[in-house]
C-alpha cells in the first residue's frame, strides 16, 4: 500500500469547517482513499473513501485532485466531538488482499469552543 | 449485537502469564482483523482471517502471538508469556467481503503486562 503525508495536528474553530490534507503521490490507480478517525479510548471509524471522484456523504465531503496524489477530508461545521486522530489511507481493495489497513500517525484534530 | 465487541475491556497481566482476548464480529462478517496499538501510535496489522481461515499472520511479533477463529465466527487472540513490551490496545475489526467495504472496529482491549 502507498504511504501517506499528512500533517501532525490541526486546530479548528467549533463550527466552522475543518479542511484536513493528505499527500497521496505514489498512489497507483487501483488504490482507494479511505479516511478512519479514531476518539479517545474508542477503535477507528470509518468516515469516507473515494476512488477519483468526489464524495460526500453524511458525516464528511472527500475532494480528490485530479492527479489522486492528494486529497481533503472536509468536515463542514466541526463540532466539538469531532476532536479525534484522523487517519488518511490508501489500499487496494479486492476479495484476494485481505482489505487490511494499513495506518500512518494521522492528524490530531482538536475543535476548540 | 449492534458492533463489534471486545472482552475484557482491560487487563493487567504479570510478566510471564499467558492471555487471551476475545472478539465478537459482527454478525455475518466474514472478514476479521487483529491490530495492535501502541501509545501514541496508529493501528498496526497483525493478522487476517476469511471465515475459518487465518489467510495473513505476517503482522504477528513473534510465536508467542496466536490467533484463531474455529467456527467462523468468536475469534481469540492468545498471547503466551507475556512481556511488557506487549503492553497496548489490542483492536478487533471485521467487514464484509467484497469491494468497497469498510471495516468496523470494536473499543479494544487495553492490556498492560507488569
Amino acid at each position: 500500500d502507498a504511504k501517506t503525508t499528512q500533517p501532525p495536528s490541526m486546530d479548528c474553530a467549533e463550527g466552522r469547517a475543518a479542511n484536513l490534507p493528505c499527500n497521496h503521490s505514489t498512489i497507483s490507480g487501483n488504490e482507494y482513499v479511505y479516511w478512519y478517525r479514531q476518539i479517545h479510548s474508542q477503535g477507528p471509524q470509518y468516515i469516507i473513501h473515494g476512488l477519483k471522484n468526489n464524495e460526500t456523504n453524511e458525516m464528511a465531503s472527500l475532494i480528490i485532485t485530479e492527479d489522486r496524489k492528494s486529497s481533503t477530508l472536509i468536515l463542514p461545521h466541526a463540532t466539538l466531538r469531532d476532536t479525534a486522530v484522523y487517519y488518511c489511507i490508501v489500499r487496494v481493495v479486492g476479495l484476494e488482499y485481505g482489505n487490511k489497513l494499513v495506518f500512518g500517525a494521522g492528524t490530531i484534530l482538536r475543535v476548540k469552543s | 449485537g449492534a458492533g463489534v465487541s471486545q472482552s475484557p475491556r482491560y487487563k493487567v497481566a504479570k510478566r510471564g502469564q499467558d492471555v487471551a482476548l476475545r472478539c465478537d464480529p459482527i454478525s455475518g462478517h466474514v472478514s476479521l482483523f487483529w491490530y495492535q496499538q501502541a501509545l501514541g501510535q496508529g493501528p498496526e496489522f497483525l493478522t487476517y482471517f476469511q471465515n475459518e481461515a487465518q489467510l495473513d499472520k505476517s503482522g504477528l511479533p513473534s510465536d508467542r502471538f496466536f490467533a484463531e477463529r474455529p467456527e467462523g465466527s468468536v475469534s481469540t487472540l492468545k498471547i503466551q508469556r507475556t512481556q511488557q513490551e506487549d503492553s497496548a490496545v489490542y483492536l478487533c475489526a471485521s467487514s464484509l467481503v467484497g469491494y468497497r467495504t469498510e471495516a468496523f472496529f470494536g473499543q479494544g482491549t487495553r492490556l498492560t503486562v507488569v
